[in-house]
């Protein structure tokens, strides 16, 4: 199992970023997709799940309205994006997977830097 | 919501110690709702424990972890040299979100 994070970037206040998580080594189909981050210096905070068919999306309250996590199984791929983007967006972005959307996360990309400053 | 807290915020022991983590929630769970996992620096956390006491693949069997209620605990029954890193509890197994706790961080004495 690999999950390889990309797209990370420093970007100023207000614009927009696309992440992807490209999965390899699984059946990428059959596992629900989760978003976590994580700040300098503490600790992880879950962002968004997305179900193995893609029909069911769950977002943080903190992310709602700005970002939106999907996929394309036909790609093996996972993507969050991310818009009107503040400086408390500042994060290690990590994919994970799990068995189903409630599941634990048993696999973990090794995360991809976006920094949001003027 | 549930509010997920961990203590203490720092352990500090040596390699062979006996490491006692705690997760305290701010509602009554089911224990199989807790998962454990470890994050050293500069990587991406590993799940330890699931199901609230199954340990996950290829995780060594000096963790375990069990509880009730709102208190559970993770307990490593021998520190080895790279067992030192933080712990995060998370409740899971619900609608979302998924809650992670602070971290307890285990150093070295």
């Amino acid at each position: 199992v690999q999950l390889l994070e990309s797209g990370g970037d420093l970007i100023h206040p207000g614009g927009s970023l696309r992440l992807s998580c490209a999965g390899s080594g699984f059946t990428f189909k059959n596992y629900a997709m989760n978003w976590v981050r994580q700040a300098p210096g503490r600790g992880l905070e879950w962002v968004a799940v997305v179900s193995g068919s893609g029909s069911t999306a769950f977002h943080a309250e903190s992310v709602k309205g700005r970002f939106t996590a999907s996929r394309d199984n036909s790609k093996d791929t996972f993507f969050l994006q991310m818009n009107s983007l503040r400086g408390e967006d500042t994060a290690v972005y990590f994919c994970a997977r799990g068995a189903t959307t409630v599941d634990p996360f048993d696999h973990w990309g090794q995360g991809t830097l976006v920094a949001v400053s003027s | 919501e549930i509010v997920l807290t961990q203590s203490p915020g720092t352990l500090s022991l040596s390699p062979g110690e006996r490491a006692t983590l705690a997760c305290r929630t701010s509602q009554t769970v089911s224990s199989d709702l807790l998962a454990w996992y470890q994050q050293k620096p500069g990587q991406a956390p590993r799940l330890l424990i699931q199901g609230g006491s199954i340990r996950a693949t290829g995780i060594p069997d000096r963790f375990s972890a069990s509880g009730s209620g709102t208190d559970f605990t993770l307990t490593i029954s021998r520190l080895e040299p790279e067992d030192f890193a933080v712990y995060y509890c998370q409740l899971c197994g619900r609608s979302p979100p998924f809650i992670f706790g602070p971290g307890t961080t285990v150093d070295l004495k």
